[in-house]
């Protein structure tokens, strides 16, 4: 079983780019498997974001393209997420998972978007 | 994009059965949509139960277990305990995208 840690800050102002790191331990971020942000808004459900497989490939959230960019650090065996120009409608907790025959799920981070 | 729906609400007896359904606003769930289920307990970070329509992790108590029932993807409980008591999520894959249904909050009564 594949461990996953997010890590970033946990306050963003509105307009600024959300940034956050999930690192990989217990596997390797090379392998066949799809790297995956979910997020969850206060009182609401689950919310995925884009996947990124080791090779460069990604897909995202239509809802969210325009903003999501997800990239793999392999020297770091981690993953990041920037999600750009936010609002208050953006903060969330924020989840980093492995999805592939299975699904490893990091324990989540809150972030909040206020001034 | 697609919509994924579950039952909102659904309340089971300490030791009876209980069915949990995914439906997708495309048609039919198949196993080309390799179906998850995760539980989530408040607080905490979703546990993944089942995927790719039926398969458990190690960690999957056997009273759970996933199948395709009526065009949707399904979850059934057997045997409720009081600790199943938390709100279940289905996930669908659509070839380049994933979507979660809204959720199923299961009350052990």
């Amino acid at each position: 079983q594949v461990q996953l840690q997010e890590s970033g800050p946990g306050l963003v102002k509105p307009s600024e780019t959300l940034s956050l790191t999930c690192a990989v331990s217990g596997g390797s971020i090379s392998s066949s498997d799809w790297w995956t942000w979910v997020r969850q808004p206060p009182g609401k459900g689950l919310q995925w974001i884009g996947e990124m497989y080791h090779s460069g490939s990604t897909n995202y959230n239509p809802s969210l393209k325009s903003r999501v960019t997800i990239s793999v650090d392999k020297s770091k065996n981690q993953f990041s997420l920037k999600l750009s120009s936010v609002t208050a409608a953006d903060t969330a907790v924020y989840y980093c998972a492995r999805v592939f025959r299975g699904c490893d799920w990091g324990q989540g981070t809150q972030v909040t978007v206020a001034s | 994009q697609a919509v994924v729906t579950q039952e909102p609400s659904l309340t089971v007896s300490p030791g009876g059965t209980v069915t949990l359904t995914c439906g997708s606003s495309t048609g039919a769930v198949t196993s080309g949509h390799y179906p998850y289920w995760f539980q989530q307990k408040p607080g905490q970070a979703p546990r993944t139960l089942i995927y790719d329509t039926s398969n458990k992790h190690s960690w999957t108590p056997a009273r759970f277990s996933g199948s395709l029932l009526g065009g949707k993807a399904a979850l059934t409980l057997s045997g409720a305990q009081p600790e199943d008591e938390a709100e279940y999520y289905c996930f669908l894959s659509y070839g380049g995208a994933w979507v979660f249904g809204g959720g199923t909050k299961l009350t052990v009564l």
